[in-house]
């Protein structure tokens, strides 16, 4: 079965930092791209990144752009999303999410991890 | 303001047909595929329709996509009070090299 584990997710005050970790299980994570999508309280679903099976390709939605750096350990089966200079704005519950292979769709997500800032 | 726009909300009849629209521009809906998500309250969303009209399994044919031009339309037929939920449109910004979501839309099936 495939599942998605976010964990790390937390209060913070504004300025400070987190780090997100997605575990991954049940499928060859090595041969996967993933995603980042993060969910506001009570508003829509906002991309915040991407980053390709050999880290060959990563690109970041403009509202995180030099503050959060996604990467990943294919040999731990994980996926990180390194969070500075956090603001108010960024309080949203974070999923990591698998791309299908060779099309357009996350397939599977995780559960969401909360993150929280405010002073 | 989303890049993709959807109509907030729609309702239909338990048994009906409704559609959802999702309209963007030629970066995004023109030049690459659609997908549709259904979120239900409290949980993750769920694919529904990849490349624009792909079902992943399990995913009843009840749900259909289409794509034409900059706008993409998900079909639901013979609603059931569970469909029930938030429904996402989402694709790639080849301008943007970004994915781009829209802004969702409610269903209530009265």
């Amino acid at each position: 079965e495939v599942q998605l584990v976010e964990s790390g997710g937390g209060l913070v005050k504004p300025g400070g930092s987190l780090r997100l970790s997605c575990a991954a299980s049940g499928f060859t994570f090595s041969s996967y791209s993933v995603n980042w999508v993060r969910q506001a309280p009570g508003k829509g679903l906002e991309w915040v990144s991407s980053i390709s099976s050999t880290s060959s390709y990563i690109y970041y939605a403009d509202s995180v752009k030099g503050r959060f750096t996604i990467s990943r350990d294919n040999a731990k089966n994980s996926l990180y999303l390194q969070m500075n200079s956090l603001r108010a704005e960024d309080t949203a519950v974070y999923y990591c999410a698998r791309v299908i292979v060779g099309a357009t769709g996350l397939d599977h997500w995780g559960q969401g991890t909360l993150v929280s800032v405010f002073s | 303001q989303s890049v993709l726009t959807q109509p907030p909300s729609v309702s239909a009849a338990p048994g009906q047909k409704v559609t959802i629209s999702c309209s963007g521009r030629t970066s995004n809906i023109g030049d690459n595929y659609v997908c549709w998500y259904q979120q239900l309250p409290g949980t993750a969303p769920k694919l529904l329709i990849y490349d624009n009209n792909k079902r992943p399994s399990g995913i009843p044919d009840r749900f259909s996509g289409s794509k034409s031009g900059t706008s993409a339309t998900l079909g639901i037929t013979g609603l059931q009070t569970g469909d029930e939920a938030d429904y996402y449109c989402g694709t790639w910004d080849s301008s943007l090299s970004a994915g781009v979501f829209g802004g969702g839309t409610k269903l209530t099936v009265l």
